[in-house]
């Protein structure tokens, strides 16, 4: 039972424009959402989160977007650049499982120059 | 740049061998958290430590034991190895009060042949 789902194995962009990769959940208990941003053979990167209280939180060229009544959330990067390939992991955590992240199987992001 | 290191990078052990990581972290972060990450797969919750208790465990036999220390430091134990726990094993720290953003460690990468 996958309580989290990315159902993008991969997305491919141009430079410049704006990449959308999409999560999905199915515990309502979530109440922070975060993403990842990894390499190979490096650990994962911390890039953006949000609280189940807040709708969207921008920083920078990424911004989460958060819809509870769909269990859906996603990151926009504007724009995207050639360095944003990699793959993107989206995950939730409950405090009620003292904050244990549950990860999507993540989404590959290819940016073409 | 993290701050939380592991060691070693890489490790080949033999079914049925014992197996140690290790994983450092920086001052202040008093939770840890060790994960698995199959290939193709998003990494998955082995158990959670804060101050040298367990307050956290996924869904994986006691077979995989872990300890921290108070300087920051902690192990994954492994034993009676089978061939499908290879896989890279990333640790993640979290500061107090900022429980739910876990900064991962560049993982280790075990091969169990």
């Amino acid at each position: 039972d996958q309580q989290v789902k990315q159902n993008s194995p991969s997305l491919s962009v141009q430079e410049g424009r704006i990449s959308i990769l999409n999560c999905d959940y199915t515990n309502s208990m979530f109440d922070y959402f975060l993403w990842y941003k990894k390499y190979p053979a490096e650990g994962p990167t911390f890039l953006i989160s949000i609280s189940s209280i807040k709708d969207k939180n921008e920083d920078g060229r990424f911004t989460v977007f958060l819809n509870k009544s769909a269990k859906h959330l996603s990151l926009h990067i504007v724009p995207s650049q050639p360095g944003d390939s990699a793959v993107y992991f989206c995950a939730a955590s409950a405090i009620s499982s003292n904050y244990k992240l549950t990860f999507g199987k993540g989404t590959l992001l290819t940016v073409n120059p | 740049e993290t701050g939380v290191t592991q060691s070693p990078t890489h490790l080949i052990k033999t079914r049925g061998q014992q197996v140690t990581l290790r994983c450092s972290s920086q001052s202040g972060h008093n939770t840890v958290s060790w994960y698995q990450q199959a290939l193709g797969q998003g990494p998955q919750f082995i158990f959670q430590y804060y101050r040298e208790e367990e307050n956290g465990r996924g869904n994986f036999p006691p077979r995989f034991s872990g300890l921290q220390f108070p300087n920051y430091s902690s192990e994954l134990n492994v034993n009676a190895l089978e061939l499908n726990d290879s896989a890279l094993y990333l640790c993640a720290s979290s500061l107090d009060g900022r429980v739910y953003e876990q900064y991962f460690g560049p993982g280790t990468r075990l091969t169990v042949t």
